[in-house]
């Protein structure tokens, strides 16, 4: 079992649709847990980072922890065309420790 | 100008094959990541340095080798590239100071190995 299990899509939603993208984790000693997003043909930029449980908005970005059930989401309201991109679920026990990544969810927002 | 730039960006190569991919970095980051990316399977820490002496082995480091030549340059090795290390390679670097460890990636290799 690995450690970080993101189901990978592909996902499609029209345009202004609520999008929900989860990881689930098994490794408890995870505290730091982030999101990147990948356009195609291009490397993974860092979008949102929490650390330990809670809520987290930036935007139309929201990130959501939930420790007790080693469960982690990205929301994203109103979704637009330019977000369509692979989302990636990152974390990692330690302050500037090693990440470890979900397999990665394909995002595809139609107009 | 790119801050993490990766070369070749595309590289077909045959089994056997010695190939180096080389990462460089204007960032002034001291900590610096070798990925592969394959469908399905996400992305998997090959080798990582955390400051020029230091060289540590990834999850999936078998087959691979790297050099950490100074801060600013990673190179990963395949000593005999066979067709299952055929996959999308990523440099990343980070600063240990942000205490984030927010990492920044290059544009990738796509690497095929016949």
């Amino acid at each position: 079992q690995k450690e970080v299990e993101q189901d990978p899509g592909p996902l499609s939603v029209p345009e202004g649709a609520i999008v929900s993208l989860n990881c689930t984790y098994s490794n408890s000693a995870f505290q730091y847990f982030m999101w990147y997003r990948q356009y195609s043909r291009k490397g993974p930029e860092l979008l949102m980072y929490t650390y330990s449980s809670g809520n987290k908005e930036d935007g139309r970005f929201t990130a959501q922890v939930d420790k007790s059930s080693k469960y982690i989401s990205l929301f994203i309201r109103d979704s637009q065309p330019s977000d369509s991109a692979t989302y990636l679920c990152a974390m990692s026990p330690l302050q500037g420790g090693k990440l470890i990544f979900g397999q990665g969810t394909e995002l595809s927002v139609k107009p | 100008d790119a801050d993490v730039t990766q070369t070749p960006r595309n590289r077909i190569t045959k089994t056997g094959k010695r190939i180096m991919l080389e990462c460089s970095q204007t960032k002034g980051h001291d900590r610096m990541y070798w990925y592969r990316q394959d469908p399905g399977l996400g992305l998997r820490l090959i080798y990582y340095s955390f400051d020029v002496k230091d060289i540590n082995k990834g999850e999936i480091s078998d087959g691979y080798s790297v050099s950490r030549q100074a801060q600013a340059k990673f190179s990963l090795s395949l000593e005999s590239a066979i067709p299952n290390q055929t996959a999308l390679y990523f440099c990343a670097t980070s600063d240990h100071g942000t205490g984030v460890n927010e990492q920044f990636f290059g544009p990738g290799t796509r690497l095929t190995v016949l």
